[in-house]
């Protein structure tokens, strides 16, 4: 069973920049979600992907967007990146798009700008 | 207030202790409920699921008090390899507005020393 990757593992960005995150989800499962966490706080949710469409978003800025693929792969796109945007994002795979499938996390990728 | 608050601590115990942690939530229809682990600077685990008749996984104890609003996650004879980070996770009964949202507390600190 392949777990959930994600790439790339740090990033450092400038202000106002675009940076796309990527995310495989873990074998069997059809649904991603995307959370920041910042230092000291939990996982803040922005939003699922299921079948391809979103499926709930937190409360976060349109510059924060995303896409999922056939393969349930997904894509975390943020633009005119801002300095508050530093924390380490976190991609779960789960199954079912339903609010009882517990999440499985990636790595995570740790965004720092600047 | 938060959706999801949690005791940050830090809990410092000695092994062998038993430490308890509470979480309190503000949604009285959330449906679901999850202890999570991070390690420091990694991703969180799921540790396990609470249901409403409370379970057991070793030394580990969670309960779920929906009057109360509340779930608490107890560990029994502590280990060095406890330390971490616990974080709590509240799901909501899926609606359009909230469908995929898990809402995670801010983590309680665990420490077991020798």
């Amino acid at each position: 069973e392949t777990g959930v990757t994600q790439s790339p593992t740090h990033l450092i960005k400038t202000r106002g920049q675009q940076v796309t995150l990527r995310c495989s989800s873990q074998s069997g499962h059809n649904t991603v979600s995307w959370y920041q966490q910042a230092l000291g706080q939990g996982p803040q949710f922005i939003f699922q992907y299921y079948r391809e469409e979103e499926n709930g978003r937190g409360n976060f800025p349109p510059r924060f967007s995303g896409l999922q693929f056939p393969n349930y792969s997904s894509e975390l796109n943020v633009n005119a990146l801002e300095l508050d945007d530093s924390a380490l994002y976190l991609c779960a795979s789960s199954l079912g798009g339903s609010n009882n499938s517990p999440l499985h996390f990636g790595n995570g990728t740790r965004l720092t700008v600047t | 207030r938060k959706e999801v608050e949690q005791d940050p601590g830090p809990f410092n115990v000695p092994e062998g202790a038993t430490v308890a942690f509470n979480c309190t939530y503000s949604n009285s229809a959330s449906q679901s409920f999850f202890w999570y682990r991070q390690d420091c600077r990694k991703e969180p685990k799921l540790l396990m699921s609470v249901y409403s008749s409370g379970n057991e996984d070793g030394r580990f104890t969670a309960q779920l008090n929906r009057a109360s609003q509340y779930i608490s996650l107890l560990i029994r004879d502590s280990k060095l390899s406890d330390s971490a980070t616990y974080l709590c996770v509240v799901n909501p009964s899926p609606t359009n507005t909230n469908a995929g949202k898990s809402t995670f507390g801010d983590g309680t600190t665990l420490t077991v020393k020798p």
